[in-house]
């Protein structure tokens, strides 16, 4: 079964502040890739970062950074000195190597306040 | 380069009224998706396709959805009769498939309010 979990519904950080959104998945494909979008309130779902289960090497990117962690089937997003623009629902979502298929998470809305 | 195109953005209708949502993937694009986003959840695949082909439409309520894609290209989302628990996003997204995954590129979803 595939599965992806975002146990953080909601959070706030005050403008500036460091934030780390959890991405848990499950699989039983040894080759798979994991996917950040962001969806900000216009509504279209923006693409941020693409990794392949073999690649296990965290990714930085301005102040955005993604932490793959095979052992503990994460992949964590943390945002560096956070800006009201970050503001929008991030989902993570995985894809197996078996199949042109993706499955999403529920979802953590950010919220910044300046 | 032109992004994926949906329309409309929103549409009101009464519940047994018949909604159709139209979408246009990114030119060279060969897969399409449907999704339904509920308000607070991630999207749910509603069908695939490959070229013209519906490669995965287990999820379609099939008694009232239906969806094409002719040549290929532009595909039509309809519900009739529309109920009140259709309320909701309708997203289409695109890809260009090899083999290996690439990234969704997706439209800005069309909303459909059920009264």
């Amino acid at each position: 079964a595939q599965k992806v979990t975002q146990a953080q519904t909601e959070i706030s950080v005050v403008e500036k502040e460091d934030v780390t959104l959890d991405c848990v998945y499950e699989t039983r494909d040894t080759t798979y890739y994991l996917f950040w979008y962001k969806q900000p309130p216009s509504g279209e779902l923006v693409f941020l970062i693409r990794r392949n289960s073999f690649d296990e090497q965290n990714e930085i990117s301005g102040r955005y950074s993604w932490n793959f962690q095979k052992s503990t089937s994460s992949f964590n997003f943390t945002i560096t000195a956070s800006q009201v623009v970050d503001s929008a629902v991030y989902f993570c979502a995985l894809s197996p190597n078996t199949g042109n298929q993706f499955y999403f998470g529920t979802g953590t809305s950010l919220t910044v306040i300046p | 380069e032109a992004g994926v195109v949906q329309s409309p953005r929103y549409k009101i209708i009464e519940k047994k009224q018949p909604v159709a949502f139209w979408c246009n993937p990114i030119s060279g694009h060969n897969t399409l998706y449907w999704y339904l986003q509920n308000l607070g959840q991630g999207p749910e695949l509603l069908i695939r396709y490959e070229n013209e082909e519906a490669v995965d439409d287990s999820q379609l309520p099939k008694d009232r959805f239906s969806a094409e894609r002719l040549k290929g290209v532009d595909s039509t989302l309809k519900i009739q009769p529309a109920e009140l628990g259709d309320s909701a996003v309708y997203l289409c997204a695109s890809s260009f498939w090899t083999g290996n995954t690439g990234e969704l590129f997706f439209g800005e979803g069309s909303r459909l309010t059920v009264l």
